[in-house]
């Protein structure tokens, strides 16, 4: 059991918009700085966002994030097939003292 | 550009201890800002992070894991290590280094090495 809940799958066509969710609580997401981050099948997980809405160097801006309150959101425009893959949100809890994911979620390309 | 590089034995006896390194080439682990952390995910479900080392030698530890983990670092070898004691077979994982970022609730890793498939086993 997670502490992040995500979606287990979301799913659109070629070009269109998905978003995915992450819940959290105010230990966490609240007030923490939420990390997105991209794993292709077999390979390892690449950092997408960053500091809730931050593009690290070479990510195109179709991957936005976003936050409210204790949930936040990753948002992909313009989906393509190479963005079949599984997704996570991450942040530091500070009630835990430790470092969390949420369970991931697998976006499909229809 | 920042590379990550983890090694060890893939397969270890139950009650036996893990024991990984990971490798930096590319940039200096006595970088001030980052730690650096290891992740680890059991086949087909999702990541857990393990704890995280700063170059002075400050650690910080997953409180569920906390027990039987240690994490060393070696500026002089530019590298880091994971010992983690006592494993069983929910201990089978791929294990990740990375550079992990902390401060004043700010947190992401990245880059990520590789990864490698530690099996718990007799």
């Amino acid at each position: 059991q997670s502490v992040l809940t995500q979606p287990p799958s979301v799913s659109a066509a070629p070009g269109q918009k998905v978003t995915i969710s992450c819940s959290g609580s105010s230990s966490n997401i609240g007030n923490n700085y939420v990390s997105w981050y991209q794993q292709l099948p077999g390979t390892a997980p690449k950092l997408l966002i960053y500091d809730n809405n931050k593009r690290p160097s070479g990510i195109p801006d179709r991957f936005s994030g976003s936050n409210s309150g204790t949930s936040a959101t990753l948002g992909i425009t313009g989906l393509q097939t190479g963005d079949e893959a599984d997704y996570y949100c991450g942040t530091w809890d500070s009630s835990l003292s430790a470092g969390v994911f949420g369970g991931g979620t697998k976006v499909t390309v229809l | 550009q920042l590379q990550l590089q983890e090694s060890g034995p893939g397969l270890v006896k139950p009650s036996e201890t893990l024991s990984l390194t990971c490798t930096v080439s590319g940039g200096s682990i006595s970088s001030s800002s980052y730690y650096w952390g290891w992740i680890r995910q059991p086949p087909g479900k999702g990541l857990e992070w393990i704890g995280s080392i700063y170059f002075s030698g400050i650690t910080s530890y997953n409180p569920s894991l906390k027990s039987r983990v240690t994490i060393s670092v070696n500026t002089s070898k530019n590298q880091f290590s994971l010992k983690l004691s006592s494993v069983t077979a929910a201990d089978t994982a791929v294990y990740y280094c990375a550079r992990d970022f902390h401060s004043s609730g700010r947190n992401w890793f990245d880059p990520w090495g590789q990864g490698t498939l530690v099996t718990v086993s007799s």
